[in-house]
This record gives C-alpha cells, sequence and structure tokens, in this order.
C-alpha cells in the first residue's frame, strides 16, 4: 500500500510557466520533506517543513504543509530548464515509537528551453 | 567531502549469484539506511541501522541482508539474486533517526540488473 500519493506524475512544461506538483496521504506526518533528484544522483532535500500550515520559499519554490499534516504542495514560479529532475515527497510517520521515512511516487518535471 | 559513497555504480548479475554493495559516510552520522528506488514505486526502505551496532528490517527485506561494520560503513548482500531485485539502490545516512527535523544525505546509487 502506498502511503503518499504525488500528483502529477509526469509534467512537461515551458520555460517560464509556473507549476505545482502534491503530496498526499491519508495518514498525518510528523514532518515532510522534498527532495529533488537528478539523473545517475541521488535526491538531494529541498526543505522540511514540521508545523501544519507551515509555507516555506526557496527562491522560486514554495513549499506548503497542510494544516492537517496530511498532504503538501510544491510550487514553482517561472520554471526553468534546470528545474528538471524527479521530485520526490518523503513524510515521517511514528510507527508504534519507531520513526521511519515513507517516499512518494515521484514527480519527474521536464522544463522545456 | 566525499559525503556517503556507494560502490559499484553499476552491476549486472545472473540468478542465483550473489553481491555485496558498499556504502560508506564521512559525516560522522549515527544512522544509515539502504533503499530501492523503482519505477512508479518511489523509494522503499530494505534495512536501516538507527547506531553502530543495531540493525532493523525496513518495508521490503526479503532477499537481503546488511552489516553494520563500523560507523562509517553499512554494506547490504544480496545472497541469492533475482531478477525482481533488479533496481536502483541508494544508501543514505543522517544524524539521527528519530529526530523530526533529520536530514537524509544520499549516495549516488548503484544500478543492478539481474538476469
Amino acid at each position: 500500500t502506498q502511503l503518499l500519493e504525488q500528483s502529477p506524475q509526469f509534467l512537461s512544461i515551458q520555460e517560464g510557466e509556473n507549476l505545482t506538483v502534491y503530496c498526499n496521504s491519508s495518514s498525518v506526518f510528523s514532518s515532510l520533506q522534498w527532495y529533488r533528484q537528478e539523473p545517475g544522483e541521488g535526491p538531494v532535500l529541498l526543505v522540511t517543513v514540521v508545523t501544519g500550515g507551515e509555507v516555506k520559499k526557496l527562491k522560486r519554490l514554495t513549499f506548503q504543509f497542510g494544516d492537517a499534516r496530511k498532504d503538501s504542495s510544491l510550487h514553482i514560479t517561472a520554471a526553468q530548464p534546470g528545474d528538471t529532475g524527479l521530485y520526490l515527497c518523503a513524510g515521517l510517520l511514528n510507527f508504534s515509537g519507531t520513526y521511519k521515512y515513507i517516499f512518494g511516487t515521484g514527480t519527474r518535471l521536464k522544463v522545456l528551453a | 567531502n566525499a559525503g556517503v559513497t556507494q560502490t559499484p555504480k553499476f552491476q549486472v548479475l545472473k540468478t542465483g549469484q550473489s553481491m555485496t554493495l558498499q556504502c560508506a559516510q564521512d559525516m560522522n552520522h549515527n544512522s544509515m539506511y539502504w533503499y530501492r528506488q523503482d519505477p512508479g514505486m518511489g523509494l522503499r526502505l530494505i534495512y536501516y541501522s538507527a547506531s553502530e551496532g543495531t540493525t532493523d528490517k525496513g518495508e521490503v527485506p526479503n532477499g537481503y541482508n546488511v552489516s553494520r561494520l563500523n560507523k562509517r560503513e553499512f554494506s547490504l548482500r544480496l545472497e541469492s539474486a533475482a531478477p525482481s531485485q533488479t533496481s536502483v539502490y541508494f544508501c543514505a545516512s543522517s544524524v539521527f533517526r528519530t529526530a523530526t527535523n533529520e536530514k537524509l544525505f544520499f549516495g549516488s546509487g548503484t544500478q543492478l540488473s539481474v538476469l
């Protein structure tokens, strides 16, 4: 059972367009992270959100954690070719006192020049 | 800084062969992890080591074994490879396993094909 669903799965847009990626679950997370992964490399952490309703900005990227801490979104303004990559969300769940990161299915973004 | 180093980068095995994936980190992290990444499935945790001397099963441990050799090194062994183990394998490390604001550092992955 996949606990974290991401949408869309694939996204191809023109440079300068805006986009939003969603990460949804029925589970409540202690925190949620967003990673970006480039071909042939491991994921690299972009941001961690901890509080319900929290919004964080990283240059043109805006991350929001849902009020109930079950979902999150990543919004990119004026996308650039350098934003191309696989975006992964990861939620931290408490399984009977043991914390585990659950990764989403990923959104593959391609920004065309 | 090297960060998390994985070897080999690529490997092709025949069904039934065995091999060990090596991972080392130079950040003095306590916790280390092995994930596999398959298309449409995200990253799934195979095994983890919360601290030196301990290992625990993750979501998909069947067919794998691990060894936390010391604080720096965490290896993953496939005793009898199967085609279902064809995947990209990532090693990761973090300071502590239980912190809510913990950051995972990943290696660059091992692409494994089992024929």
